[in-house]
């Protein structure tokens, strides 16, 4: 059971807006920042946002962002078949001499 | 460019031991921290341990806590993780990533499998 939640599936169609949520706690997401992770099957994950809400060099715009209290969320506005993957939140967490916590991962489908 | 080259995987007994090494290049290696990070398969990602740049600071998981080593060579650009007593449940691909705020980069991961 992950520290982090999240929903297990998520699905759209192409040109669609979808949001995936990620719920945490005082000791991780409530005081520190969430980062977001993309994996394609078979590959390494890879950095999608940092800090909450900033893009890596070369992640499209159409990925975002946000955090409020011990929430965080990933919207992807105009969905392509490429964005079909596993994403993953995850954020430090204070308690027990500081460790790094994730979400379970929730599995986008491109209709 | 960045790269982090695992190795050191393959299959071992139960209670046996593994020692996987992470090989960086590309960047200045002794200014970042680390983590380990596994994957089970199917499963999802769950964070093994960190080093700080100097190897001073390290912290595991419950699960690998007393079990697991976390280490590092600044000379050699090198991270390592030694397992003992390795368990079933340690079957999982492991990958190292250097921390830049989030993981920004990531190695290929080496499968590691424990089983008799």
């Amino acid at each position: 059971q992950s520290v982090l939640t999240q929903p297990p599936s998520a699905s759209g169609t192409p040109g669609q807006r979808v949001t995936i949520s990620c719920s945490g706690s005082s000791s991780n997401i409530g005081s520190n920042s969430v980062n977001w992770y993309q994996q394609v099957p078979g590959t390494a994950p890879k950095l999608l946002i940092d800090s909450n809400n900033q893009r890596p060099s070369g992640v499209p715009d159409r990925f975002s962002g946000s955090k409020s209290g011990t929430s965080a969320s990933l919207a992807i506005s105009g969905l392509q078949s490429e964005d079909e993957a596993d994403y993953y939140c995850a954020a430090w967490d204070a308690s027990l001499n500081g460790l790094w916590v994730f979400g379970g991962g929730t599995k986008l489908t491109v209709l | 460019q960045v790269q982090l080259v695992e190795s050191g995987g393959g299959l071992v007994q139960p209670g046996g031991s593994l020692r996987l090494s992470c090989a960086a290049s590309g960047f200045t290696f002794s200014g970042y921290y680390f983590s380990w990070i596994r994957q089970a398969p199917g499963k999802g990602l769950e964070w093994v341990s960190y080093i700080s740049s100097s190897g001073d600071y390290t912290n595991y998981a419950d699960s690998v806590k007393g079990r697991f080593t976390i280490s590092r060579d600044n000379a050699r650009s090198s991270l390592y993780l030694q397992m003992n007593s390795l368990r079933a449940e340690d079957t999982a691909v492991y990958y190292c990533a250097r921390e830049s705020g989030g993981f920004d980069s990531w190695g290929q991961g080496t499968l590691v499998i424990v089983s008799s």
